[in-house]
């Protein structure tokens, strides 16, 4: 089956320290994105990426940095940088535009990231 | 920034009653989509509507879009206890493929 992996699904770090999130598509889709949601809130846009080797910010991407050396593949790092890091991770991705009309987005089950 | 606004925040519903939900935007947009999303997990997907449509169906989902009022709304008819979620509408304003998530109706139906 077709789909998009997250990992692990619960993640506990000690202030201080950067933490890389894993997300891993076999969708073959070219866009990749990753959100943040914090409790009763939507989704906000941390970064994302249109294809391989190139990655722009969302609306939230300060503390975070992302890589994109493999189509399958998006990791997301939060730094100790990151103010308020703990919240719950959302990983989508989508295939290529089809004219103006987008393909909807496909998520992965989430990483639950715990700071304290 | 949160274009879409859902409303209700949350609505409550027995079994076999429709419910609806709202969501309002701020731009012009190329499509509106719904997603529902079951507690701690991710969110699904569950129906497009492009800016020059005005109505779609699936299932049991009905979908309206007014881009003269920017407003959007997700009907569920003849609900059930497994419908119980958080819905999200989100925008595609254009650009390249960024969609931008409203704050939820989050919807419980009562068995």
């Amino acid at each position: 089956d077709g789909g998009i992996t997250q990992s692990p699904k619960y993640l506990f770090r000690k202030e201080g320290q950067n933490v890389t999130l894993s997300c891993e598509q076999n969708l073959n889709h070219d866009a990749m994105y990753w959100y943040r949601q914090d409790p009763g809130q939507g989704l906000r846009l941390i970064y994302y990426s249109q294809i391989v080797n190139d990655f722009q910010k969302g609306d939230i991407a300060e503390g975070y940095s992302v890589s994109r050396e493999k189509k399958e593949s998006f990791p997301l790092t939060v730094t100790s940088a990151q103010k308020n890091p703990t919240a719950f991770y959302l990983c989508a991705s989508s295939g290529r535009d089809r004219g103006p009309y987008n393909s909807p987005l496909h998520f992965g089950n989430g990483t639950r990231l715990t700071v304290t | 920034s949160q274009q879409g606004e859902e409303d209700p925040q949350a609505l409550s519903i027995q079994e076999g009653e429709n419910a609806t939900m709202n969501c309002s935007y701020k731009t012009s947009i190329n499509n509106l989509q719904w997603y529902r999303q079951n507690s701690g997990r991710g969110l699904v997907h569950l129906i497009l509507i492009r800016s020059n449509e005005r109505e779609k169906h699936s299932g049991r989902l009905r979908v309206t879009l007014d881009t003269s009022k920017k407003s959007s709304s997700l009907l569920i008819t003849a609900s059930r206890a497994a419908d119980t979620a958080s819905y999200f509408c989100a925008t595609d304003a254009g650009g390249y493929q960024k969609v931008t998530f409203g704050t939820g109706t989050k919807l419980q139906v009562i068995p």
